[in-house]
């Protein structure tokens, strides 16, 4: 059962460069959500995404973009990374009748 | 706006110790509350999922509560041990499946002394 998987785990970026963090789910699971984790914020919903096709933006969206082409896939899109976007970034997938969520390992986000 | 707040941040308890983690969330209209388990530098990890209609889950030495109209949530950890220490996050979910939206207490950072 590999779950959500997320790539890469730790990442070193220099202001203004573009990447692009990865994010697979194997549960086929509708909904996906990205998250950032900062001390003392707690877990802020980036984006998310109830389908193929269908993509929403959550609490804190500026600077980042997704996409949903397929039920599996969710990246996330920084286009002209920013020292603020220094975070761990988590990707989840939520059962569509639990309503039980799911989380990959995490990406480590450095930007210098 | 749904708020969840878990209060202490910081927990440190001797081995052995039965405990009791608090979670309460302003909005009583959720449709369900998980309970997760973070490691340092790690991911989350699913420890129980109370559904609105129910009162408590159950797994192993770990059991929650659910009171929705008082907006509160307890996680207890029977005879704590030094491997249960980690952050210890709340969720509550306003809405279903597809359209579920996730809010997070900040989490309890719990520490077992051997």
């Amino acid at each position: 059962n590999a779950g959500v998987t997320q790539t890469p785990k730790f990442q070193v970026l220099k202001t203004g460069q573009s990447m692009t963090l990865q994010c697979a789910q194997d549960m086929n699971h509708e909904y996906m959500s990205w998250y950032r984790q900062d001390p003392g914020m707690g877990l802020r919903l980036i984006h998310y995404s109830v389908g193929a096709g269908i993509t929403d933006q959550g609490e804190v969206p500026n600077g980042y973009n997704v996409s949903r082409s397929t039920t599996e896939d969710f990246p996330l899109r920084l286009l002209s990374a920013a020292p603020s976007q220094t975070s761990v970034y988590f990707c989840a997938s939520i059962h569509r009748d639990s309503s039980e969520a799911f989380f990959g390992q995490g990406t480590r986000l450095t930007v210098v | 706006k749904q708020e969840v707040t878990q209060i202490p941040a910081a927990l440190s308890v001797p081995e052995g110790e039965n405990l009791v983690l608090n979670c309460s969330f302003t909005d009583s209209a959720i449709y369900n509350l998980q309970w997760f388990r973070q490691d340092p530098g790690k991911g989350l990890t699913s420890l129980l999922l109370i559904q609105s209609s129910q009162r408590e889950q159950t797994s192993g030495r770990l059991n929650a509560s659910l009171d929705k109209s008082s907006g509160r949530s307890t996680l207890y950890i029977a005879a704590s041990q030094p491997g249960d220490s980690a952050t210890y996050l709340c969720a509550v979910s306003t809405n279903t499946g597809a359209n579920s939206k996730l809010t997070f207490g900040k989490g309890i950072t719990l520490s077992v002394r051997p």
